[in-house]
C-alpha cells in the first residue's frame, strides 16, 4: 500500500520553462511534507518542505503547493536549469506509535531539463 | 563538515556470507534510519532508531539487524544475505523532530550473488 505516490516516473522540460512535479498521498495524518533531490551516486538531499497547516512555501526558484482536500502536493521549479536534472522524491512524515515518527517516501520522478 | 558517512560504497558478496554496512554521523542527531532504494519502489525504511539502545522496525525489516550502541553509529547487519537484498542502501539521520529533514549518506550499492 503506497501511501505517497508519484505517478510520473519521468519528466522532460526545456531550460527556462517551469517544471511541475506532482505527489499524491492517502494518509490524512501526515503532518509535514518534504521534497528531496537525488543526483546519481549521491544520497538524496533536502530541497524544500511544507507544514500541513500551510498551502504554499517558496524558496528561490522552488515552490511547493499543498492541497489538503485533494491530498496532493506539487513542486514548481521556475525557471528550470540543466543542473536541476535529477530524481525528485516526495516524502511525508507523521507520528507513529510509542512516541516515534516516520517518513514515507514516494517512488521518485526523474526530471530532465533540456538545454 | 556535517555529514553522514557510509561504508563501503560498493559491495559484492555471496549468499549467506554475513556482512555489515557501517553508518556514522557527526551532527549529534538522535534519530537514525536505514532505507533501501529499488526501481519502482522508491525509498523504503528498513529500521530506525530514536536514540541510543532504542531501535524499531521499519516497513521492510526482514533479513536485517541493526544496533545503536553509540549515538553517532548505526550499523546495518545482514546475517545471511540473499539475492533479494541486492539493492542501494541509504543511511540517514535527523534531529528528534518531526519537522527536521533527513540527512542522507551517499549510499551503499550491495550485490548478493
Amino acid at each position: 500500500d503506497q501511501q505517497v505516490k508519484q505517478n510520473s516516473p519521468s519528466l522532460s522540460v526545456q531550460e527556462g520553462r517551469i517544471s511541475i512535479l506532482n505527489c499524491d498521498y492517502t494518509n490524512s495524518m501526515f503532518d509535514y511534507f518534504l521534497w528531496y533531490k537525488k543526483y546519481p551516486a549521491e544520497g538524496p538531499t533536502f530541497l524544500i518542505s511544507i507544514s500541513s497547516i500551510k498551502d504554499k512555501n517558496e524558496d528561490g526558484r522552488f515552490t511547493v503547493f499543498l492541497n489538503k482536500s485533494a491530498k496532493h502536493l506539487s513542486l514548481h521549479i521556475v525557471p528550470s536549469q540543466p543542473g536541476d536534472s535529477a530524481v525528485y522524491f516526495c516524502a511525508a512524515s507523521a507520528w507513529g506509535g510509542s512516541g516515534t515518527y516516520k517518513y514515507i517516501f514516494g517512488t521518485g520522478t526523474r526530471l530532465k531539463v533540456l538545454a | 563538515e556535517a555529514q553522514v558517512t557510509q561504508n563501503p560504497r560498493y559491495l559484492i558478496t555471496v549468499t549467506g556470507k554475513k556482512l555489515t554496512v557501517t553508518c556514522s554521523q557527526n551532527m549529534n542527531h538522535e534519530y537514525m534510519s536505514w532505507y533501501r532504494q529499488d526501481p519502482g519502489l522508491g525509498l523504503r525504511q528498513i529500521y530506525y532508531s530514536m536514540n541510543v539502545e532504542v531501535t524499531d522496525k521499519g516497513d521492510v525489516p526482514e533479513g536485517y539487524k541493526v544496533s545503536r550502541k553509540e549515538k553517532r553509529n548505526f550499523p546495518l547487519i545482514l546475517e545471511s544475505p540473499s539475492p533479494n537484498q541486492t539493492s542501494l542502501y541509504f543511511c540517514a539521520s535527523t534531529q528528534d523532530s518531526l519537522n527536521s529533514p533527513l540527512h542522507f549518506g551517499n549510499g551503499t550499492r550491495l550485490t548478493v550473488t
